[in-house]
């Protein structure tokens, strides 16, 4: 499985654009790349998933190099309900079966 | 609430009791995971249903950790005789076919 590395804290304002960066030099072919975030007590929500180039959603954009060895989620004007951690996976499909493994994630604090 | 369900939130318990925790899928949902998640750390897979079989568990998991999803509906996680070690969050996660997993609440264990 792709281990994955991303900061361990990044602090930002309210209004702020806030880019998270994952590296994944291991990433197989068939390999696609899955960001959570994740609320003290709570599990962890999906946010975006992408294999490659630029994926948009409502929450966040996800920007992936040709090379796909990284991977940016980019969160658009923060705010403070914003602060949590944000995990980066690499998931192989294999039949159905996606084991989804965690690292410590990036704990993002967003200030007014 | 058609999203994961876990019971109970919280559970303390002594150490040496055993303790089951149940987690209800959202429906027609064929993959369930348990993870466990400590302090400051991101969720560490425990075991793997697609359906009602296990197709895997967590090397990690001690012989006092069992599993079971009959009839590939809810499961349920039984941990015999407690440690303190034990004490964590319990996360219960769902999906269906290649899409992603949604995580529940979790149940917070405490072992005094």
């Amino acid at each position: 499985l792709a281990k994955t590395t991303q900061p361990i804290s990044m602090d930002s304002y309210e209004g702020q654009e806030v880019n998270i960066t994952c590296s994944h030099n291991n990433i197989a072919t068939n390999d696609y790349i899955t960001w959570y975030q994740q609320f003290p007590s709570q599990g962890p929500r999906f946010i975006i998933q992408g294999y490659k180039t630029k994926v948009t959603n409502e929450v966040a954009s996800l920007f992936i190099p040709a090379d796909r060895k990284s991977s940016t989620l980019s969160l658009p004007r923060v705010s403070l309900s914003d602060t949590a951690v944000y995990y980066c996976l690499v998931v192989t499909p294999r039949g159905g079966f996606q084991k989804l493994v965690f690292g410590t994630g990036t704990r993002l604090l967003v200030s007014p | 609430d058609t999203g994961v369900s876990q019971d109970p939130r919280h559970k303390i318990t002594k150490r040496g009791q055993n303790v089951t925790f149940r987690c209800d899928p959202i429906s027609e949902h064929n993959r369930l995971y348990w993870y466990r998640q400590t302090l400051g750390q991101g969720p560490e897979f425990l075991t793997y249903f697609q359906n009602e079989a296990q197709l895997e568990k967590s090397r990690l998991l001690s012989d006092r950790f069992s599993a079971e999803r009959p009839k590939g509906s809810f499961s349920t996680l039984e941990i015999q005789r407690t440690e303190q070690g034990d004490s964590a969050m319990y996360l219960c996660a769902s999906g269906k076919g290649n899409t992603e997993a949604f995580f529940g609440q979790g149940t917070r264990l405490t072992v005094v």
